[in-house]
């Protein structure tokens, strides 16, 4: 079992639709990762976080640590929201990443 | 400063070559990362530099790989004796480390294929 699951691996979406992608863990933490990768390679951080919740434009992330597991929302999506996202996890006890598969996000027009 | 930038953005070479990839992290980040990014899989960890030390290599990388940063700026990350599979996207971070929240920034990859 790998330790850091996401759901759905796919996702297709009409434009405007709430997005909601979910990450599991089963390893101790000191933070969580999300980020975005476009074709070619690119990746960006969207928001790293311990507790509780972050807003960005569209975006949210919630974390809850008791539970292991975090989901990633998008409200009113856009095409230029397809990508793909990963959830990523600081372990307790050391630097390491440990990076799920990813999501294939795709919002159709 | 303009982000992490890596060099070359691509590289195809013939199995058994040497290969040589640069990352230039963000001026004063003193972690630099290295990932290796197969197709359809997410990045898998290869090895992490505080400044000029070299602190931990992951099981991924074998004796063929080789990863330097040797003032604690730029890092280089060799590969001897390509092999096809060794064909990937290689991804380096760089991150200011402060407490125990340590938000990575990428740099675009590098693709190598390996023939």
């Amino acid at each position: 079992k790998n330790e850091v699951e996401q759901s759905p691996q796919n996702l297709t979406a009409q434009e405007g639709e709430f997005i909601t992608i979910n990450c599991s863990y089963s390893v101790g933490i000191s933070a969580l990762h999300w980020l975005q990768q476009h074709p070619g390679g690119g990746i960006v951080s969207l928001f790293m976080l311990s507790s509780g919740k972050k807003k960005h434009g569209r975006l949210i992330a919630t974390i809850n640590i008791q539970e292991k597991h975090s989901s990633l929302h998008i409200t009113a999506s856009h095409p230029r929201d397809s990508a793909v996202y990963i959830c990523a996890v600081y372990m307790d006890s050391n630097y390491q990443l440990i990076w799920g598969a990813g999501t294939k996000l795709i919002i159709k027009p | 400063d303009t982000g992490v930038s890596q060099d070359p953005r691509h590289k195809i070479t013939k199995r058994g070559q040497n290969v040589t990839f640069r990352c230039d992290p963000i001026s004063e980040h003193n972690r630099l990362y290295w990932y290796r990014q197969t197709l359809g899989q997410g990045p898998e960890f290869l090895t992490y530099f505080q400044n000029e030390a070299q602190l931990e290599k992951s099981r991924l990388l074998s004796d063929r790989f080789s990863a330097e940063r040797p003032k604690g700026s730029f890092s280089t990350l060799e590969i001897q004796r390509t092999e096809q599979g060794d064909s990937a996207m290689y991804l380096c971070a760089s991150s200011a480390a402060q407490g125990a929240l340590d938000t990575q920034y990428f740099g675009p990859g590098t693709r190598l294929t390996v023939l």
